[in-house]
Parts: structure tokens; sequence; C-alpha cells
């Protein structure tokens, strides 16, 4: 049982490029979300999903995009990369019961600068 | 989501119980007091959550007052690798959809040798 992973660990992109960041998890969970965390700062939602085929914006969705066409995966779009995305993206995933979210599993992050 | 108030930072003797209090006097009753902690540069780990009574389990011990307007999580033998940052949430389980928890600055726990 893998848990949550994500590719790459560390990226480098110049301003403009595009790139997907990968998350995928083995423990089948429905809800799938994408963090980002600046340095001394707390976690800021992207997007969520409750399921394949269902997307949601989180607090912070402006220049990602997300899809979700399996359970297992939910990868994240940078469509033009800017300096202000130069953040640590992490992945999670829960089980739902309801409505609530009960316990997230974390992925490792992904490092990303923006130059 | 119900607002909540953190110390920036505590210590705490290794052996020792950590006592991080939270202040969430907002809350309102169908939320949920959550805790997680995040270790340096790791992804946020569960530790965790409770609406009313105090709960229990393998890693932590949670204390909501009466009143739900704060709480305790308890560390009961604190150790080294318990220095992280410890994050208090407060979470509406109803409404329009599952939405994300909303993650402040934290506690920064410093646990001494």
């Amino acid at each position: 049982n893998a848990g949550v992973t994500q590719t790459p660990k560390f990226q480098v992109l110049k301003t403009g490029q595009s790139m997907t960041l990968q998350c995928a998890q083995d423990m089948n969970h429905e809800y799938m979300s994408w963090y980002r965390q600046d340095p001394g700062m707390g976690l800021r939602l992207i997007h969520y999903s409750v399921g394949a085929g269902i997307t949601d914006q989180g607090e912070v969705p402006n220049g990602y995009n997300v899809s979700r066409s399996t359970t297992e995966d939910f990868p994240l779009r940078l469509l033009s990369a800017a300096p202000s995305q130069t953040s640590v993206y992490f992945c999670a995933s829960s089980f739902l019961m309801g409505l609530r979210i009960v316990e997230q599993y974390f992925g490792p992050g992904t490092r990303l600068t923006v130059t | 989501d119900a607002k909540t108030t953190q110390p920036t930072s505590m210590d705490c003797a290794e052996g020792r119980a950590a006592n991080l209090p939270c202040n969430h006097s907002t809350i309102s009753g169908n939320e949920y007091v959550y805790w997680y902690r995040q270790i340096h540069s790791q992804g946020p780990q569960y530790i965790i959550h409770g609406l009313k009574n105090n709960e229990t389990n393998e890693m932590a011990s949670l204390i909501i007052t009466e009143d739900r307007k704060s709480s305790t999580l308890i560390l009961p033998h604190a150790t080294l690798r318990d220095t992280a940052v410890y994050y208090c949430i407060v979470r509406v389980i109803s409404g329009g959809g599952a939405d994300g928890l909303t993650f402040g600055k934290g506690t920064h726990l410093i646990i001494q040798p």
C-alpha cells in the first residue's frame, strides 16, 4: 500500500511553461485535493474532487486545472507558469462519511520553482 | 468555518506531556475540531478529531471544553520526533460539498532533550 504518491519531487519551470503535477492514491478514497504551501504559511486549497468525474474549486484555483477520470489519479495542471506559483504542492486523499472528510492522507509534496 | 487561534510556538521537555491549546470561540454546533501536524518539509499528518466528547487514540488525546470554545491536544509522552507544526482546524460537516480543510499557521512545538 503506497498511500499517496506525487511526482515529480522537484521541478523548475520558466515563466509561461506548462506542466502537470501527478498524484495517485491506492486506498480507493473518494475525496482528493490539491493544496499549495508558501514559505511560513499554512496550506491553501486549490482544487478538490469528491469522486471520478467531479471536481470543484478551492480557495486559490486561478492558474490551475484539474481532472478526475479515475478514482486513483488526480493530476494538477499549471497552464502558464508564473513566479507567484513557486510553492510546495501537496496532494491529499480521504474517505468520505457523508460529506465529512474523515482523515486526509497527504503525499510527500512537489517543490516547484518558477523563474 | 470558524476561525482558530493558536500560540505561534511552544517548548516541551522530552518525556513530558505536551499540551497544545486552541481557541475557537465562534465554533458552531455542527463543526468538528481536527488536529494535524507537519514535520519539517513533509506532508501534514492527521492526528485526531472530535465534535464535543473527549477523544483518544494511539497518538494523542483531544480535550474539548463543555462550551466547545476551546480545545487542547495532549501528546502524553513527547519525543524529539514530535517536533513539528501542529494545526487546529474547525470544519463544518454539512453543507453543499466536502470542500477542504483550512490550515492556519499552527503552533510550532519544539521538544527539548
